[in-house]
This record gives structure tokens, sequence and C-alpha cells, in this order.
């Protein structure tokens, strides 16, 4: 079985400074994790994903994860944040397609 | 090229209700899935299915049916609504699952309330 935990429910950041959105995992087997973004009042998009070919993942509009074995995490990570970042982001893994309860990032002009 | 289509957008229904969410897909995908999304939870698993035929439940199945009578199609049914259904529920559908180039394409989404 595979499980998310998805560390904050909510980040602001001001606009160009980076974003961090956390994400821990669980599984008893070698993980494959996603991460989705979902603008207001839109659909949800993948952002990026993880199949152990690398354990940096870069996805679109400048986010990328890094998969770390050693602390169980996935997290998602853009170096300069932009106001269209504001969002909400969702980490999960591919057994059942299964999500986590999401972070809403605000991003602060 | 229509990709995942649902309807209703919209629907409100009084409690004991019954109505089904219908879900369709053009571009052959095995895999079909229901969420529900509400505030703080996140998106959550009702149902899935691995191909025509094939269905079983995800993390919050009780209170609703699906079946799998062919790739195109996955509705879902609400038996007899109840007030904690109401919530905006996505279906999705994806080639495979597991497939390293694979991801999974949403429909728009159905609000639905139960009053």
């Amino acid at each position: 079985a595979q499980s998310v935990t998805q560390l904050d429910s909510h980040v602001s950041v001001s606009e160009g400074t980076p974003v961090l959105l956390r994400c821990n995992y669980s599984s008893s087997y070698s993980p494959s994790l996603f991460w989705y973004v979902q603008h207001p009042n839109k659909g949800l998009q993948l952002l990026l994903k993880y199949t152990s070919a690398a354990t940096l993942v870069k996805g679109i509009n400048g986010f990328e994860a890094e998969f770390k074995k050693s602390e169980t995490s996935f997290h998602l990570t853009k170096p300069s944040a932009h106001m269209s970042d504001a969002a909400e982001y969702f980490c999960g893994g591919t057994y059942k397609y299964i999500f986590g309860t999401g972070t809403r990032l605000k991003v602060l002009a | 090229n229509a990709g995942v289509t649902q309807t209703p957008k919209f629907q409100v229904l009084k409690t004991g209700q019954s109505m089904t969410l219908q879900c369709a897909q053009d571009m052959n995908h095995e895999y079909m899935s229901w969420y529900r999304q509400d505030p703080g939870m996140g998106l959550r698993l009702i149902h899935y299915s691995v191909g025509a035929g094939i269905t079983d439940q995800g993390e919050v199945p009780n209170g609703y049916n699906v079946s799998r009578s062919t790739t195109e199609d996955f509705p879902l049914r609400l038996l007899s609504a109840a007030p904690s259904q109401t919530s905006v529920y996505f279906c999705a559908s994806s080639y495979s699952v597991g497939a390293t180039d694979e991801k999974l394409f949403f429909g728009s989404g159905t609000q639905l309330s139960v009053l």
C-alpha cells in the first residue's frame, strides 16, 4: 500500500521568493509519486512525476521535486514564486492514484 | 478531441433522491476513477476501474455505486443522497496505471449539493 501526507495546508510566500511545498510518503515498495496543481475554478494539471529514473524531477512552470528515500519525502520547490503560481497543489502516488489533502499556495505582491 | 466529459456540471438534490453522474472518455483509456473534493480533505478516491467489467473500491466508497460496461463510460450512482455527499466530484482516466509516462486526465467536475 502507499499513502502520502502533505505537511502544510496553507503556504504564503512573497513574489520572487522560493517556494517549498512538503510531501512525505509511506510505501511498502518503490513508489511512483506525482504533484498536480489546481488553479482556482480550473481542472487539475500534472506538474511532474517521479518514476525512479532520476531523483530530481523537473516539471512545468519552473517547478521541481526531489525524491529522498532516506527522508521518505518528495517536496516541491520553485526558486522564485510568481503571482500565477497561486493555486492548490496535490501530492500523490500512482498506487490507486491516491492524493494528499492539498496545500494552498498564496503569493503576496 | 473531447477528453474526459462529465455531466451535469451542477446538480441539487434532496435528501434520499438518487442520481447518476456521467463520465465518458474518448481516449481509449483502460483506467477510470471517481474522486470527491472537499475543503481541507483534498481529493479522495471513491471507486476506480482498470477495464470494462472490472471495478474496485477506493478510500470512500460508501453510498456510491459504479459499473463499467464499456471502456468509454464510467457512471457514478448515488442511491440515496445524503447532505454529507455535498461535494465536487471529478472523473479521471488514464491509459494504464503505473507506466512511467502515464498521467491522469480529469474532467471539469460536477458540483453536487444535497439539501
